[in-house]
């Protein structure tokens, strides 16, 4: 199976900063790397896909970037609704795996 | 609108059976590969399995720890998608998502992502 693994696991920023999340394959995944965005008591939301699409409807602040073994999600100016828990998820084979989530606090 | 809607969840005894079932609407069932994912409480999103659509063959893919116990149908003609779990164990509390399994094409190349997402249904394995 593919290990997915997301750095930092936390992380306090403030409004206006730009963030930035990283995820590493075990192995290599190409591009096939998603992000999604998940706030307390709700369903996790897609962000990106195939590593650097934009999702429809998401922001532009949110972009994505990498392939092969290591990706980052950034966040170019943090807004109060960008607090969450984000989770990166390999979509190259079965089993689908997801990082274990990096939640981004208000400092 | 598109929607998910998933049902059946509740308290079991380890050991017991459960079935889920998701409803979906606004889109065309019949051609969605579906996934189920679920989150323990306090804890990230474990995927559990997938079903093709039947014009892919139908066939289903599950996680390890769930191989064997759960197994993921769906019935076209209701747009429906169940889960059935069996020889459940406390392990298997969580809250439980049916999502789609969109792709877009690149070239040669098949991009699969969960775009649509359920609200979940809690499953609570306890004595």
């Amino acid at each position: 199976d593919i290990q997915m693994t997301q750095s930092p696991s936390s992380l306090s920023a403030s409004v206006g900063d730009r963030v930035t999340i990283t995820c590493r394959a075990s192995q290599s995944i190409r591009s096939y790397l998603n992000w999604y965005q998940q706030k307390p008591g709700k369903a996790p939301k897609l962000l990106i896909y195939a590593a650097s699409s934009l999702q429809g409807g998401v922001p532009s602040g949110f972009s994505g970037s990498g392939s092969g073994t290591e990706f980052t999600l950034t966040i170019s100016s943090l807004q109060p609704e960008d607090f969450a828990t984000y989770y990166c998820q390999q979509s190259y084979s079965t089993p689908r795996t997801f990082g274990q989530g990096t939640k981004v606090e208000i400092q | 609108e598109v929607q998910l809607v998933e049902s059946g969840g509740g308290l079991v005894k380890p050991g017991g059976s459960l079935r889920l079932s998701c409803a979906a609407s606004g889109f065309t069932f019949s051609n969605a590969w579906m996934n189920w994912v679920r989150q323990a409480p306090g804890k990230g999103l474990e995927w559990v399995g997938r079903i093709k659509r039947k014009t892919d063959g139908g066939t289903t893919d599950y996680a390890a720890p769930v191989k064997g116990r759960f197994t993921i149908s769906r019935d076209d003609s209701k747009n429906t998608l169940d889960l059935q779990m069996n020889s459940l164990t406390t392990e298997d509390t969580a809250l439980y998502y049916c999502t789609t399994d969109s792709y877009t094409t690149m070239g040669t190349s098949y991009y699969y992502y969960m775009d649509v997402w359920g609200k979940g249904t809690t499953v609570t394995v306890s004595s």
